[in-house]
């Protein structure tokens, strides 16, 4: 069946430091793929998205590139603050739009 | 936009009792809706779909007569724990799609304690 297997947490960071999350995937056919956020106490909100073979995914200075040959999406972003410090889901949904199947998560934590 | 919301955000019941939590897709339409449990410090866990106007699709090993899903608008799913335990304590979170099929758009989560 389809998974997904992120790097063990916690990840602890200085402010302004490089990150990199690692997510690897198993899938059949052609998943669509997302990264998460999940800050203290809330829901999660979609952080990016690829829905296909090296597509990149961005938005708030992080990124993430599909990479099918090697079946993996690890999320980077340059320069790390304290308010990034959250949960972060790596997940694919094999269909666009269908159910996901999501990571263990990774627990960031940054300190200034 | 997209925005989705639960209610309440946090609940606090006795042993027995039923509680229902509400999901709003506040502004979109939103044809299918995922009910996910989350455990602490753990990942999310898909207990089941939720189309507009059928039956709810129940994952493995979750129960649907304790746990009953209703999707009877484009914009509101409401999960109704029966006779809830300690053991039903948990992190309740909803998303939605909407009508083009497009990402799942999560709900802030209802936090349930069972006394």
């Amino acid at each position: 069946g389809n998974s997904v297997t992120q790097m063990e947490g916690p990840v602890t960071l200085s402010e302004e430091a490089f990150l990199t999350i690692n997510c690897t995937y198993t899938a059949t056919g052609y998943p669509s793929l997302f990264w998460y956020v999940q800050y203290p106490g809330e829901g999660l909100q979609l952080l990016l998205k690829a829905t296909k073979a090296d597509d990149k995914g961005s938005n708030k200075g992080f990124e993430a590139t599909y990479r099918k040959e090697t079946t993996s999406f690890h999320l980077e972003k340059g320069s790390v603050q304290v308010s990034d410090s959250a949960v972060y889901f790596c997940a694919l949904s094999e269909s666009y739009g269908n159910k996901l199947v999501f990571g263990a998560g990774t627990i960031l934590r940054v300190k200034s | 936009g997209a925005v989705v919301s639960q209610h309440p955000s946090r609940v606090i019941c006795k042993s027995g009792t039923s509680v229902k939590i509400e999901c709003r897709s506040l502004d979109f339409q939103a044809t299918t809706m995922f009910w996910y449990r989350q455990f602490p410090k753990q990942s999310l866990m898909l207990m089941a779909t939720s189309n507009e106007g059928s039956k709810a699709t129940y994952e493995q090993g979750v129960e649907k007569d304790k746990f009953l899903i209703n999707h009877a608008s484009l914009t509101l799913s409401t999960l109704t724990v029966t006779s809830a335990h300690p053991e039903d304590s948990s992190f309740y979170i909803c998303s939605a799609r909407d009508v083009r099929g497009v990402t799942q758009y999560f709900g802030p989560g209802t936090r349930l304690t069972v006394l």
